[in-house]
């Protein structure tokens, strides 16, 4: 089955440093998306990307799919304090309906250290 | 609009004890999903349903039931509980093949129900 492997695992930063987690599928993705949960919460939808190549940004979140969409890539400039959270990659297998189904990474836990 | 709730938000079982999960979403979603978070292994899904009347399996769907007997509803079941059903349940909803919202694939999280089974 497909999988969605996340790295790193865990990543603490002084507050004001960069940020990137990155996200490898073993097969081609439809559409590849990010979720953020804080702790104690539940996961919240940050961005699709679906084009190969695609680069979106949100004020200080950059996000990447590779040219193969089967990899991307999501970077923080200058994290701060409410950066904190849990960042998972999710990818949807190339089928139509299919497309809907997301298998999720273990995520990246980012710390802060003000 | 209330988004995805869940009921309870948190239930104590004896191993061997049933019980269900109740999610409700008020945005008229086609597809909605089930999934249990445990430390480390991220979300993984359980049963999923694209339609009223329609479920499917995910990747864990061992010990778990599933019902949509309505657009609005998603009910999990446990039949006998155990001890490795112990987890953060989650349930989420997206939009389907509506042509309106075609592209929009994104899904709504609940807050989330936690079980423990002793």
């Amino acid at each position: 089955g497909q999988q969605v492997m996340q790295i790193p695992q865990y990543q603490h930063v002084q507050e004001g440093e960069d940020f990137t987690t990155y996200c490898n599928s073993s097969t081609t993705l439809s559409n590849i998306q990010w979720y953020k949960q804080r702790p104690g919460g539940h996961p919240v939808f940050l961005i699709q990307l679906v084009k190969s190549g695609e680069v979106k940004k949100q004020k200080r979140l950059t996000f990447q799919f590779g040219e193969a969409k089967k990899n991307s890539s999501l970077h923080i400039t200058a994290t701060q304090t409410t950066d904190v959270g849990t960042y998972f990659c999710a990818g949807a297998p190339y089928s139509g309906a299919g497309s809907y189904q997301l298998t999720f990474g273990k995520g990246t836990k980012l710390s802060v250290i003000p | 609009n209330a988004g995805v709730t869940q009921t309870p938000k948190f239930r104590v079982l004896k191993t061997g004890q049933s019980m269900t999960l109740l999610c409700a979403q008020d945005m008229n979603h086609e597809y909605m999903y089930w999934y249990r978070q445990d430390p480390g292994m991220g979300l993984r899904l359980i049963h999923y349903s694209v339609g009223e009347g329609t479920t499917a399996k995910g990747e864990v769907p061992d010990g778990y039931n599933v019902s949509r007997l309505k657009k609005q509803n998603f009910l999990l079941g446990l039949e006998s509980a155990a001890p490795s059903q112990t987890s953060v349940y989650f349930c989420a909803s997206s939009y389907g093949f509506q042509i309106e919202t075609s592209g929009r694939r994104e899904q709504f999280f609940g807050p989330g129900t936690r079980l423990t089974v002793l």
